[in-house]
């Protein structure tokens, strides 16, 4: 693994059910994010985890969940996906909160229908 | 609430030129701030970033300018070339909301042949 890796790619969900989808980093970042990517909205922060064990909400958290039970996964999860949650889901992390770049993965296509 | 826009959706530039792309800010207690690019069916690219405490900073072929004055940034690109095409997102962060980043809806360049 380099880099942030994302599972997976694309997936298409009822609504109702339950997803996981899974971020995990081998740069041993402290900090990751989950953004949400939607057409003429750019990328909103959905949750973000400063370092292991803790996480916190970012400006779009309804619906979703995460948890940081080590430094390189941060899953996210959909409790019981809407159609709404249709998006493009990217998945960063960086050093630490305010410290050098954020990287990003290359995505989750999500359609919930 | 206070978020980051950008002044024009689209650029055409042709090759060889320089580009400019702008940023308009609100928040006034943002004190870092970045520019990332986006490929298609990629994750957003850091470009460069800058921080309050400065109004320019350079990078290979990039620099960031920042007037806290009128809260805007913007972005030039020194020749650019075809592989410039992309979508542009700035992204604004403060120490005292744990440098959590908010993004504007993206610029898409197209440079011409």
């Amino acid at each position: 693994i380099a880099g942030i890796t994302q599972a997976p790619t694309s997936q298409i969900l009822a609504a109702g059910r339950r997803m996981t989808l899974r971020c995990t980093q081998d740069m041993r970042h402290n900090a990751m994010y989950w953004y949400r990517q939607d057409l003429g909205l750019g990328l909103r922060l959905i949750h973000y985890s400063n370092t292991a064990g803790t996480t916190g909400k970012g400006e779009v958290p309804d619906g979703y969940s995460v948890s940081r039970a080590n430094t390189d996964d941060f899953p996210l999860t959909l409790a019981s996906a809407v159609p709404s949650q249709t998006s493009v889901y990217f998945c960063a992390s960086s050093v630490a909160a305010g410290v050098g770049e954020q990287f990003f993965g290359p995505g989750t296509r999500l359609t919930v229908l | 609430g206070e978020s980051v826009g950008l002044h024009l959706p689209t650029l055409s530039v042709q090759e060889g030129d320089n580009s400019i792309i702008n940023c308009a800010y609100s928040n006034s207690a943002s004190d870092y701030f970045i520019w990332y690019k986006q490929e298609s069916g990629k994750g957003p690219q850091f470009i460069i970033d800058i921080r309050s405490n400065m109004d320019k900073r350079q990078g290979q072929r990039v620099t960031v300018l920042l007037n806290k004055t009128v809260k805007h940034l913007s972005l030039q690109i020194a020749a650019t070339q075809p592989g410039d095409s992309a979508v542009y997102f700035c992204a604004e962060g403060s120490t005292s909301n744990d440098y959590k980043l908010s993004f504007g809806a993206g610029t898409t360049v197209t440079v011409r042949a």
